[in-house]
C-alpha cells in the first residue's frame, strides 16, 4: 500500500533563516505530487505541483520554491523565510481516479 | 480565481443527531472530493465522486454529486463525538487535468457545550 512521509513534523525558525520540508512516498511510481499550504486550519492554497523529476509548476509567485531530485521525493525550500511564510504545509500524491492523499504535514511557525 | 462555496461555515453537533453540508460553484465539476481533517494532521479522503446525480457511503458518511454538476453534499448520520473536525470539500472541473482540484474554505464541526 501506498504511504507518503513528511518531515520534519515541527519546525521553528527564526525570520532570514533557509528551509528545506521534504516528502516522500513509498508504493507507488511516477506519482504526481503538490505542496499545499494551509494557514490557520482552514483554507488550502496550492503551491506547487510536480508530474515528475525535474519538473515543477507554481501556482503562486512568493519566496518558496520546490524541487523534484528523485521520482517520489519532493522538496519545498526557502533562502529566506519571512513571518508569512509561517503556516502548516501539506504534500499531497495523487492516486487512481483523480483522488489526492495528504501526508501527515509540517507545522512550520517563523519568529 | 475559481472558488468553492461551502456551507455551513461552522456547526455544533449534538451526539446523535444528523449533519449536512454542502459546497457549491458556479461552474461545473467533473470530480468532487469530501475530505476530514483532524487538528494538526493532514486531510483523510472520505468520499470521492465522478458522475452527476451519484450517490456514495462510507459508513455513516453518504456524499451526493448534484445534477447540475455545480454543487455536493455531504450528511453524517447519527454524529458521534469523535467526527468532531473540518471537512473540506474539493473539485476539479476537467478530467485528468493536474494542479486543478479546488478546495472549499471547510466546515468546522464542533461538540455543543
Amino acid at each position: 500500500s501506498q504511504t507518503i512521509h513528511q518531515w520534519p513534523a515541527t519546525l521553528v525558525q527564526p525570520v532570514g533563516s533557509p528551509l528545506s520540508l521534504e516528502c516522500t512516498v513509498e508504493g507507488t511510481s511516477n506519482p504526481n505530487l503538490y505542496w499545499y499550504r494551509q494557514a490557520a486550519g482552514r483554507g488550502l492554497q496550492l503551491l506547487f505541483y510536480s508530474v515528475g523529476i525535474g519538473q515543477i509548476s507554481s501556482e503562486v509567485p512568493q519566496n518558496l520554491s520546490a524541487s523534484r531530485p528523485q521520482d517520489r521525493q519532493f522538496i519545498l525550500s526557502s533562502k529566506k523565510l519571512l513571518l508569512s511564510d509561517s503556516g502548516f504545509y501539506l504534500c499531497a500524491w495523487e492516486g487512481g481516479r483523480e483522488t489526492q492523499y495528504f501526508g501527515p504535514g509540517t507545522r512550520l511557525l517563523v519568529l | 480565481g475559481q472558488q468553492l462555496n461551502q456551507s455551513p461555515q461552522s456547526m455544533f453537533i449534538q451526539e446523535g443527531e444528523d449533519v449536512s453540508m454542502n459546497c457549491t460553484s458556479s461552474s461545473i465539476f467533473n470530480t468532487w472530493l469530501w475530505y476530514k481533517q483532524d487538528p494538526g494532521e493532514g486531510p483523510v479522503l472520505l468520499i470521492a465522486l465522478y458522475k452527476a446525480g451519484e450517490l456514495t457511503s462510507n459508513g455513516r458518511l453518504t456524499a451526493q454529486f448534484g445534477i447540475t454538476r455545480k454543487d455536493s453534499f455531504l450528511n453524517i448520520s447519527a454524529s458521534i463525538p469523535s467526527d468532531v473536525g473540518i471537512y473540506f470539500c474539493a473539485g476539479r472541473r476537467t478530467p485528468g487535468s493536474q494542479g486543478n482540484l479546488i478546495f472549499g474554505k471547510g466546515t468546522k464541526l464542533s461538540v455543543k457545550p
